[in-house]
C-alpha cells in the first residue's frame, strides 16, 4: 500500500486546539482527502489538498507538504461536538484512495 | 441530509448468496465512489466511477463488481458472500473534475450470517 500513517487517539480540551499529522509515501501521490467520522454515521468531507500549503475553512485547517510526504489537520477552538475519527486518505496513481486507520479525538470539557 | 441515497439500509443474507446495493447520487454529481468499512479493516476505497466509467478501482474483490448506469446511479453487486463481507458499505458522491468535495450517502449494512 501507500503506508498512510496517523495517529491512532488524541485527546484535548474544549476551546484547545489539536494537530492531527498524517504522513504517506510520496510515490504516486496526487492528493490528499481529511474526513471527519462520528462514531455510528457516515463519513463528512473536510478537505481535498492537492498543492503545497494551508487551507483554511473555519476553524479546521489543513496543509500539505508534497515533497515531504506530510499533512495536518488543525482543529482550533475545539467543541465537544469535535468528537470523532478523523481519516486521512492518499489518492496515488491517478485516482487511487488510500485510508489511514483514523485518528479518534476526544475533546474534554 | 447529503443528497445520497442508499438502499437497503440493512441487509442479511446467508453465505454464498449474491446482492446488490444501489445508489443514487447528488443531482449533477458525475463521479460515485464505493467503500467498505468493516470493525478490523476500517474505511476501504473499493471503486470509482466517472460519467459511467470506471475511473478507479481500489482494494476490490473479484467476487464483488460495480457499475454507473446512464442516469448515474450506481449497484455494487456481492457474489459468493462469506462471513468476513459483512460490513456497511458506503456510497460517495462528487461533482467530478475539478471539484472533489464528497458527499456520503448513510450507508448499507450488510451482515452475512
Amino acid at each position: 500500500g501507500q503506508n498512510i500513517d496517523q495517529p491512532t487517539e488524541m485527546t484535548a480540551t474544549e476551546g484547545a486546539i489539536v494537530q492531527i499529522n498524517c504522513t504517506y509515501q510520496t510515490s504516486g501521490f496526487n492528493g490528499l482527502f481529511w474526513y471527519q467520522q462520528h462514531a455510528g454515521e457516515a463519513p463528512t468531507f473536510l478537505s481535498y489538498n492537492v498543492l503545497d500549503g494551508l487551507e483554511e475553512k473555519g476553524r479546521f485547517s489543513s496543509f500539505l507538504s508534497r515533497s515531504k510526504g506530510y499533512s495536518y489537520l488543525l482543529l482550533k477552538e475545539l467543541q465537544m461536538k469535535d468528537s470523532a475519527s478523523y481519516l486521512c486518505a492518499g489518492v496515488f496513481n491517478d485516482y487511487k484512495l488510500s485510508f489511514g486507520a483514523g485518528t479518534t479525538v476526544t475533546v474534554r470539557a | 441530509d447529503s443528497g445520497v441515497t442508499q438502499t437497503p439500509k440493512h441487509l442479511i443474507t446467508a453465505t454464498g448468496q449474491r446482492v446488490t446495493l444501489r445508489c443514487s447520487p447528488r443531482s449533477g454529481d458525475l463521479s460515485v465512489y464505493w467503500y467498505q468499512q468493516s470493525l478490523d479493516q476500517g474505511l476501504q476505497f473499493l471503486i470509482q466511477y466517472y460519467n459511467g466509467e470506471e475511473r478507479a478501482k481500489g482494494n476490490i474483490l473479484e467476487r464483488f463488481s460495480a457499475q454507473q448506469f446512464p442516469d448515474l446511479h450506481s449497484e455494487l453487486n456481492l457474489s459468493s458472500l462469506e462471513l468476513g463481507d459483512s460490513a456497511l458499505y458506503f456510497c460517495a458522491s462528487s461533482p467530478g473534475t475539478g471539484n472533489y468535495e464528497q458527499y456520503f450517502g448513510p450507508g448499507t449494512r450488510l451482515t452475512v450470517t
